[in-house]
């Protein structure tokens, strides 16, 4: 079982609508949960954390985790074409000073103009 | 604008170079770390720097040698490489706090060719 588990899509959603990117974790240990964007080409950039159960909201941008079910959750609303992205969930665990963070292999939004 | 800079950018070396990669950041953070990542795949975790010293070394090929001078410094260097190794190589730092919410904050990575 990988440690990190997303859907790699790719997901195609027409603009305006709202993109639901979901990711599953193995390890119940761990502590925080990031979500990256990642254009082509260029490094993750961070989009929101989340470490406390229920949801998170930062804009258009709404991350939800559920410990209980090792599950987390991106909402995007008013998806625009320039969500269009590679979108890497990522679990943490903090460990004597130093995150230890594993990725999903992150799936790849299509915003449809 | 990243708050954590690497150079080069672009990186194309021989099998027999030796040539380092460089990592700075000022973001006061005391955990540093250098992932590789190869196309269409997640970053992977190479070499965790806490307080200058090495916490974690992935299993990492003798032929990457990390070395962190000092908080704000990390480097990569680089010796007889393969070319499987090109990938884009990715710095990034963290606060070393345990609450949770000291997220990684990547440069822009250097993307290195090994001919």
């Amino acid at each position: 079982q990988k440690e990190v588990e997303q859907n790699s899509g790719p997901l195609s959603v027409p603009e305006g609508a709202i993109a639901s990117l979901n990711c599953t974790y193995s390890d119940r240990g761990s502590q925080s949960f990031f979500w990256y964007r990642q254009y082509s080409g260029k490094s993750p950039e961070l989009i929101m954390f989340i470490y406390s159960n229920g949801d998170k909201e930062d804009g258009r941008f709404t991350a939800q985790l559920n410990k209980a079910s090792q599950y987390v959750s991106l909402l995007i609303r008013d998806s625009q074409p320039s969500d269009s992205a590679t979108y890497l969930c990522a679990v943490n665990i903090f460990s004597g000073g130093y995150q230890k963070v594993t990725f999903g292999i992150g799936t790849k939004l299509q915003v449809i103009p | 604008d990243t708050e954590v800079t690497q150079t080069p950018k672009h990186l194309v070396m021989g099998m027999t170079n030796k040539k380092s990669l460089k990592c700075e950041q000022h973001m006061g953070h005391r955990a540093m770390y250098w992932y590789k990542q190869k196309a269409k795949k997640p970053p992977e975790l190479m070499f965790v720097y806490s307080y200058e010293k090495l916490s974690i070394n992935e299993s990492v090929p003798s032929r990457f040698s990390p070395e962190c001078p000092n908080s704000s410094l990390l480097n990569l260097h680089l010796h007889a490489l393969q070319p499987e190794d090109s990938a884009l190589y990715l710095c990034a730092s963290s606060h070393t706090s345990g609450t949770g919410d000291s997220p990684l904050h990547f440069g822009n990575g250097t993307r290195l060719t090994v001919t």
